[in-house]
């Protein structure tokens, strides 16, 4: 079956880091897009940006740049996403979802991190 | 930035009915429009892409429709297991989603 599998839940203060990894096989790796998404509480869902596994090139929201780090480690199959400088508005679940490419949509998701930013 | 907005934001309807559920671009995106069903706690879940293609595996009474900038959903008829919110998304430039539309059974 095809997943992606992500980190466990994070709990970060403001001003710190933190790093979701989202694992994927090698078929995916090699041959999709993986995006992040967040969804803070309650509806809405947010882009945050891109990687391409296999390149590495990377794109992000503008909103988030100069915040956001995408990389991967190809020896695992793993993206990353870190996203710094936290604030309690960066309270959500963070997502990773894999695209093929710029014709199709997002057709697998992880199963989500929540990154909670509290004092 | 493509700016996606659906409507109603809630409805109630009873098992049975036919519901719709509508999705506006606020520029031209032909026909890259996708529609998502998020269930509690879970990630969202592709339904419908190109506008009116049925993902494998999705039951047959999800419909999609529309090009440009007006899209529909339609729910033939509504199941217990349709409990849900939805999402539209534009994948023509990056990705932007609606703010949802929360099903809810009467």
């Amino acid at each position: 079956q095809v997943q992606l599998v992500q980190s466990g839940a994070e709990v970060k203060k403001p001003g710190a880091s933190v790093k979701v990894s989202c694992q994927a096989s090698r078929d995916t790796f090699s041959n999709y897009y993986i995006h992040w998404v967040r969804q803070a509480p309650g509806p809405g869902l947010e882009w945050m940006g891109l990687i391409s596994p296999s390149v590495g090139s990377t794109s992000y929201a503008q909103k988030l740049e100069g915040r956001l780090s995408m990389t991967r480690d190809t020896s695992t199959n793993t993206v990353y996403m870190e996203l710094s400088s936290l604030r309690s508005e960066d309270t959500a679940v963070y997502y990773c979802a894999r695209r093929r490419d710029s014709d199709n949509p997002f057709d697998i998701w992880g199963q989500g991190t929540m990154v909670t930013v509290s004092s | 930035d493509i700016q996606m907005t659906q409507s109603p934001s809630t409805l109630s309807a009873s098992v049975g009915d036919r519901v719709t559920i509508t999705c506006r671009a606020s520029h031209s995106i032909s026909r890259w429009l996708a529609w998502y069903q998020q269930k509690p706690g879970k990630a969202p879940k592709l339904l419908i892409y190109k506008a009116s293609s049925l993902e494998s595996g999705v039951p047959s009474r999800f419909s999609g429709s529309g090009s440009g900038t007006e899209f529909t959903l339609t729910i033939s008829s509504l199941q217990p297991d349709d409990l849900a919110t939805y999402y539209c998304q534009q994948y023509t430039s990056f990705s932007t989603f609606g703010q949802g539309t929360k099903v809810e059974i009467k």
